[in-house]
């Protein structure tokens, strides 16, 4: 079926650099992205979302791009910081499914102090 | 407001034996699901429910019943657990497609 998947499974950034965490997805139909943020014992936690009428949308110290030409989705965050540690994982609502979310399998961002 | 709430945190469990986990959420949303998550994994849907006294299959249904009694109250069934079914557990809600909140998730482990 289709999928949401990640590039790289881990990045390790030096802390107050920026981070760049990128997604895949192959369904052409999807107008709906969400980021997750999940730290080490804990649920995911919503950061950013994004719908395909457009094409970047800004939050704190976040921002997401999302290029439908090439079905990609990027997770920018500025200024890295040691809390920013987790795994990120990009998902695609699904509305005919009660809004099922599919998961990719994350990224883990690891900061360097 | 606690937002979403999974009981118990943590159990382990023989094979074959049953129990069931509860989620609660307080935010007075119509849909809830069950996730589970596996070592490097991304999160899998087992069973959701788009309202009270509804019930469907997710991607990984087998082995697992739900019930939606009351609103706030989503139940995960184990009827005879296999050490396939160690995982963590998740369960979130949402209003609408937009953001589901996750709880704190339940560690079952299965001998």
């Amino acid at each position: 079926g289709e999928s949401v998947g990640l590039h790289l499974p881990t990045l390790s950034v030096q802390e107050g650099d920026n981070s760049i965490i990128n997604c895949a997805y192959s369904n052409s139909a999807s107008d709906y992205f969400i980021w997750y943020k999940q730290e080490s014992g804990k649920g995911p936690q919503f950061i950013i979302d994004i719908r395909s009428n457009m094409d970047k949308r800004q939050g704190q110290r976040v921002t997401v791009l999302l290029n439908k030409t090439v079905k990609h989705l990027s997770l920018q965050i500025a200024a890295t910081q040691p809390g920013d540690s987790a795994v990120y994982f990009c998902a695609d609502p699904t509305p005919n499914a009660g809004n099922m979310l599919t998961f990719g399998g994350g990224t883990r961002l690891m900061v360097k102090p | 407001n606690a937002g979403v709430t999974q009981t118990p945190k943590f159990r382990v469990l023989k094979t074959g034996q049953s129990m069931t986990l509860l989620c609660a959420q307080d935010m007075n949303h119509e849909y809830m699901y069950w996730y589970r998550q596996d070592p490097g994994m991304g999160l899998r849907l087992i069973h959701y429910s788009v309202g009270e006294g509804t019930t469907a299959k997710g991607e990984v249904p087998d082995g697992y019943n739900v019930s939606r009694l009351k609103k706030q109250n989503f139940l995960l069934g184990l009827e005879s657990a296999a050490p396939s079914q160690t995982s963590v557990y998740f369960c979130a809600s949402s209003y609408s497609r937009r953001t589901q909140y996750f709880g704190p998730g339940t560690r079952l482990l299965v001998l």
